[in-house]
């Protein structure tokens, strides 16, 4: 089983409409959780990270369910410009030293059309 | 403003050749990482350092090799290139070691034929 894993879509979406991906992940002890935002042919961007109580950033909502083990990305409203592949990523325990590696997800494309 | 800056943006190699993707960040971070990303897999870490002098492999360390010995620089260097480094690469750092928020410069496109 992936440590993260995610649908890969695509998910179009007309303009306006309301969309939801979900991203499940295997390891219980994982401490912290994002979303990031890559474009295509570009690099990967943090657009929100995921709160337990679950957290907004205008018409982008995040939730962590640590029972089910998975977070979600709710977005309302959709743009042109929300047209991106939006990936999932966990963070694991730390180590000795503090450090905590990340895992990507594989990432899930949207598509909103006009 | 810089950033995160990769250089070459893209590159063709032939197997078996050697060569190094150059990565330095101006913003002082401490901690800097490797990925390579491919189709359907996500984003896989190469190697990592938490430091200047100080470096550890990843998830898919076979094949590289990294150093630091500034701060600012970590450059990856393929040893004997082969078809299954043929990959996106980036080049990612962090303030501290929550690893949060990731920093990425613009990535390496390379080929291997």
């Amino acid at each position: 089983r992936k440590e993260v894993e995610q649908d890969p879509g695509p998910f179009n979406v007309p303009e306006g409409a309301t969309v939801a991906f979900n991203c499940t992940y295997s390891n219980s002890a994982s401490q912290s959780f994002f979303w990031y935002r890559q474009d295509c042919r570009k690099e990967p961007k943090l657009l929100m990270s995921v709160y337990s109580s679950g957290n907004e950033d205008g018409r982008f909502t995040a939730q962590l369910n640590r029972a089910s083990q998975y977070i979600s990305l709710l977005i309302r409203d959709s743009k042109l410009s929300d047209s991106a592949t939006y990936l999932c990523v966990v963070n694991g325990s730390p180590d000795s030293g503090g450090y905590q590696k990340v895992t990507f997800g594989i990432g899930t494309k949207l598509q909103v059309i006009p | 403003n810089a950033g995160v800056t990769q250089t070459p943006k893209f590159q063709v190699l032939k197997t078996g050749q050697s060569m190094t993707l150059q990565c330095a960040q101006d913003m002082n971070h401490e901690y800097m990482s490797w990925y390579r990303q491919d189709p359907g897999m996500g984003l896989r870490l190469i190697h990592y350092s938490v430091g200047a002098g100080i470096t550890d492999q990843g998830e898919v360390p076979n094949g590289y090799n990294v150093s630091r010995s500034t701060t600012e620089d970590f450059p990856l260097r393929l040893l004997s290139a082969a078809p299954s480094q043929t990959s996106v690469y980036f080049c990612a750092s962090s303030e501290d070691r929550t690893n949060q928020p990731q920093h990425f410069g613009d990535g390496t496109r390379l080929s291997i034929l």
